[in-house]
């Protein structure tokens, strides 16, 4: 079964520095690729996602993924942060090759100080 | 713009009783979900709809039930609340279907079961 992993739980960085979110799958294919961010109170919304091509994907908000298909990663950057990125960040994975559920990782949260 | 509604931000109930979350899109999308989220554990499938009457299990269905009687509303049904359905529900929905499509979420019921 197809899974998601992301390892860090909580993330701290300061206002300014670069941010480096983790996201590994485990699904034989190259699957469709998805970052969602959740705001304190708030549903989630999309970043970015990935279907083939370019593997270097730029999304709102000035985050950026990179796939990684040797190292089944799908891994979610920002070189600044800022006090307004602080939310928890989502990585989701669907098997591609028409319609299949999306599985979802547990979330990093991610704090920013001054 | 796109738009996802709840009909409630926050939930009191006691055990045993009848819960209804309505959940209300806008954009005419064919897809529903129903998700909880509870902390280390990410979002988890509930149910999903890919049309009117229709509706298709996912990973946690025990203990809930849906409804979808017309293509912008999806209601999730709690028949009989236990504590451990004490968590934030959140209703999503998407576009037909190849996987590709983004889901938009909508901000989540905050319920607590007593």
């Amino acid at each position: 079964a197809q899974s998601v992993t992301q390892p860090d739980i909580h993330i701290t960085v300061s206002e300014g520095a670069s941010l480096e979110l983790r996201c590994n799958y485990s699904y034989g294919a190259t699957p469709y690729l998805f970052w969602y961010v959740q705001s304190p109170g708030q549903g989630l919304q999309l970043l970015l996602k990935y279907f083939s091509g370019d593997t270097l994907v730029q999304g709102i908000k000035g985050f950026e993924a990179e796939f990684k298909r040797s190292q089944s990663s799908f891994n979610l950057r920002k070189p600044s942060v800022h006090w307004s990125d602080a939310a928890e960040y989502f990585c989701a994975v669907v098997p591609g090759g028409g319609y299949q559920k999306v599985t979802f990782g547990i979330g990093t949260k991610l704090q920013v100080i001054p | 713009d796109v738009k996802v509604t709840q009909s409630s931000r926050y939930l009191v109930k006691r055990t045993g009783e009848k819960v209804f979350l309505e959940c209300v899109q806008d954009m005419d999308h064919e897809n529903m979900f129903w998700y909880r989220q509870d902390p280390g554990l990410g979002l988890r499938l509930i149910y999903f709809s890919y049309d009117v009457k229709m509706k298709e299990k996912g990973d946690i269905p025990e203990g809930y039930s849906v409804s979808r009687e017309k293509k912008e509303r999806f209601s999730l049904i709690l028949e009989s609340a236990s504590t451990n359905q004490t968590s934030m529900y959140l209703c999503a929905s998407s576009t037909r279907t190849s996987g590709q499509e983004t889901q938009y979420f909508g901000p989540g019921t905050r319920l607590l079961v007593l």
